[in-house]
């Protein structure tokens, strides 16, 4: 059984640049989280993807947005990258809008130079 | 102040020891309380996830909730050096499409 996978798992990008983050749920889990981790601190949630809609957002700017395909595969996007995006970014897989247990890809690590 | 606070540790500790990790939060809303083990560069594992007050027993840990006093904890028995890693608390309340809450980790080191 296929835990969530994330790619790529590491990612350079330039100052003003946009990157495309990919993420598959576990197998049966129809609900998407995205999460930033800085350095030395806990996950913080980015936004939520169930039926195809963002349900819920964290407070990030615009610049985040996203996509979940009918598959439940999901995209994280962010444009116009600063140094301050440089994190680890985890995508969380669920069942349900309710939440239940949340699983963790390996993330993809981003450093914006 | 933060909703969820967490000692950052370090915490070193010799082998076979039993190791107590805490956190406390502020919103009384929580329902949900999880427990990530994450290892240097890899994704949060799921350890234990349990609901409202109460404890919860897996093998070597032991996660217990006290809602009263908003106050949770992991206790890791026989610790090894393979439990060597950092420990997320973590929580949301039951809602919709409810996002979770982490806390800063605490850095765990099992000396040999």
């Amino acid at each position: 059984d296929a835990g969530v996978t994330q790619s790529p798992t590491h990612l350079i990008k330039t100052r003003g640049q946009q990157v495309t983050l990919r993420c598959s749920p576990k197998s049966g889990h129809d609900t998407v989280s995205w999460y930033q981790q800085a350095l030395g601190q806990g996950p913080q949630f980015i936004f939520q993807y169930y039926e195809e809609e963002e349900r819920q957002r964290g407070n990030f700017p615009d610049r985040f947005s996203g996509h979940q395909f009918p598959n439940y595969s999901s995209e994280l996007n962010v444009n116009a990258l600063l140094l301050g995006d440089s994190a680890l970014y985890l995508c969380a897989s669920s069942l349900g809008s309710l939440g239940s247990e949340a699983f963790f890809g390996q993330g993809t690590r981003l450093t914006v130079v | 102040q933060k909703e969820v606070e967490q000692d950052p540790g370090p915490l070193s500790v010799p082998e076979g020891a039993i190791v107590s990790l805490n956190c406390t939060y502020s919103n009384s809303a929580f329902q949900y309380f999880m427990w990530y083990r994450q290892y240097s560069r890899k994704g949060p594992e799921l350890l234990m996830y349990t609901y409202s007050s109460g404890n919860k027993e897996d093998g070597r840990f032991t996660a217990q909730v006290d809602k009263s006093s908003k106050y949770i904890s992991l206790f890791i028995r026989d610790s090894q050096p393979s439990d060597s890693a950092t420990y997320l608390c973590a929580m949301r309340p039951y809602s919709s499409a409810s996002k979770i809450i982490f806390g800063s980790g605490t850095r765990l080191s099992i000396r040999p």
